[in-house]
């Protein structure tokens, strides 16, 4: 399975919102999850099951879609939200990531 | 919460062998499957392979199969992988992470993850 990303580099303000989207080259029903990784750092879960945040993740985070359609939402951008992002399916194997969004100021 | 640490990069030639060990603590580690996903720099992330909790199933993607070895020793917490016939396209940070397993093959706790580079 292929999982496409876009934008790949999205400029946004503080405060702004934003919006990621990833798609899944087939149908991979709820099975998708959001990633976070900041230069130098580890990722971090942020988002399972397409919706579903996981401990400690602050409600900015929002997670949507299902079948080939997914979406990320960060209201209110904070500064330390800029960093990569990535989605990850886990409907088939391979497990495969898309290639990230960079959300920079 | 689980702590991962991760250890055994480094320079290798191409051909060469390396085995990567991650250890953890503050959580069950034998109640976890466990992962290993790897970046090349400057790119995105690819998973590698994962463990069941009592080691009776592996998995692998395509590229490093009959190359790399998954396995664990729950009695130590550790996980190791074992690599083989490096290429240089195996270079790259490799991370070891929790793996919820049961059909949810996403990644909780992550280590800081060790370097590898397979070069002449």
């Amino acid at each position: 399975i292929v999982m496409t990303q876009s934008p790949a580099t999205l400029s946004v303000s503080p405060g702004e919102g934003a919006t990621l989207s990833c798609r899944a080259s087939q149908s991979i029903t709820n099975q998708l999850a959001w990633y976070q990784q900041k230069p130098g750092q580890a990722p971090r879960l942020l988002i399972y099951g397409a919706s579903s945040r996981a401990t400690g993740i602050p409600a900015r985070f929002s997670g949507s879609g299902s079948g080939t359609e997914f979406t990320l939402t960060i209201s209110s951008l904070q500064s330390e939200d800029f960093a990569v992002y990535s989605c990850q399916q886990y409907h088939h194997w391979p497990l495969t990531f898309g290639g990230g969004t960079k959300v920079e100021i | 919460e689980m702590q991962l640490v991760e250890s055994g990069g480094g320079l290798v030639q191409p051909g060469g062998s390396l085995r990567l060990s991650c250890t953890a603590s503050g959580s069950d580690f034998n109640n976890y499957w466990m992962t290993w996903v790897r970046q090349p720099p400057g790119k995105g992330l690819e998973w590698v392979a994962n463990i069941r909790q009592d080691g009776g199933e592996e998995c692998y993607v395509d590229s490093v199969k009959g190359r790399f070895t998954i396995s664990r020793d729950n009695a130590q917490n550790s996980l190791y992988l074992q690599m083989s016939s490096l290429r240089a396209e195996d270079t790259g940070i490799y991370y070891c992470a929790s793996d919820r397993g049961h059909s949810f093959h996403f990644f909780d706790y992550w280590g800081q993850g060790t370097l590898v580079i397979a070069s002449s």
